[in-house]
């Protein structure tokens, strides 16, 4: 049981580039999210999906892009990266409401725009 | 956005000692209190929910409890081990949109062998 997974685990990218970020969960949860960390500041939320086929904003959205696959896979897209993207991104899965939004979350990718 | 504020942000204590810290929330339209253990190049994990007032949870040496009232909560970690070293996180989820959870910056602490 492989719980929440992430690709890639590092990445550097030039400004302007643009990647996306994968992961995938096999808890069956209809929840995922994915968050932002950064140094002095506590986990943000960029986007999140309540459920297959829905996508909602975050705290901090601008910038970022995200495709809810399937029940299993939330993917993170930056079209055009830039130095402020710099940062940990974590995946989170989570059964919200059941387990009152309590959340699984993923190694981490650490990225880094030039 | 709910403000969720944690103190101290960080602490350091002897091995065996006994410790404490806090976080603080709107006690407004309260739903959930959770609290995570986030070790150094992992990720989060989570080690409590709360959602009453008044509750105690608790799991070994670890230990929680919950006002939802005054909008507090408490973890305390009892003889404290080397092993304990790690960034606590509470979060709790807002009540304009519940996915939305907050998280505080969190306690990073060093238990010293």
């Amino acid at each position: 049981n492989a719980g929440v997974t992430q690709t890639p685990k590092f990445q550097v990218l030039k400004t302007g580039q643009s990647m996306t970020l994968q992961c995938a969960q096999d808890m069956n949860h209809n929840s995922m999210y994915w968050y932002r960390q950064d140094p002095g500041m506590g986990l943000r939320l960029i986007y999140y999906s309540a459920s297959e086929g829905t996508t909602d904003k975050g705290e901090v959205p601008n910038g970022y892009n995200v495709s809810r696959l399937n029940k299993r896979e939330f993917s993170l897209r930056l079209e055009s990266a830039a130095p402020s993207q710099t940062s940990v991104y974590f995946c989170a899965s989570g059964e919200a409401p059941t387990s009152s939004y309590e959340q699984y979350f993923g190694p981490g990718t650490r990225l880094t725009v030039t | 956005i709910l403000n969720v504020e944690q103190s101290p942000q960080s602490l350091h204590v002897q091995e065996g000692d006994s410790t404490n810290f806090t976080c603080s929330f709107p006690s407004s339209n309260f739903y959930a209190l959770h609290w995570y253990r986030w070790e150094t190049a992992k990720s989060p994990e989570a080690l409590f929910v709360m959602t009453l007032n008044g509750d105690e949870k608790k799991k070994g040496r670890i230990s929680a409890t919950l006002n939802t009232k005054e909008g507090y909560s408490y973890l305390y970690i009892k003889g404290s081990q080397p092993e304990d070293s790690a960034t606590y996180l509470c979060a709790s989820p807002n009540s304009g949109g519940y996915q939305k959870v907050t998280f505080g910056i969190g306690t990073k602490l060093q238990v010293i062998p």
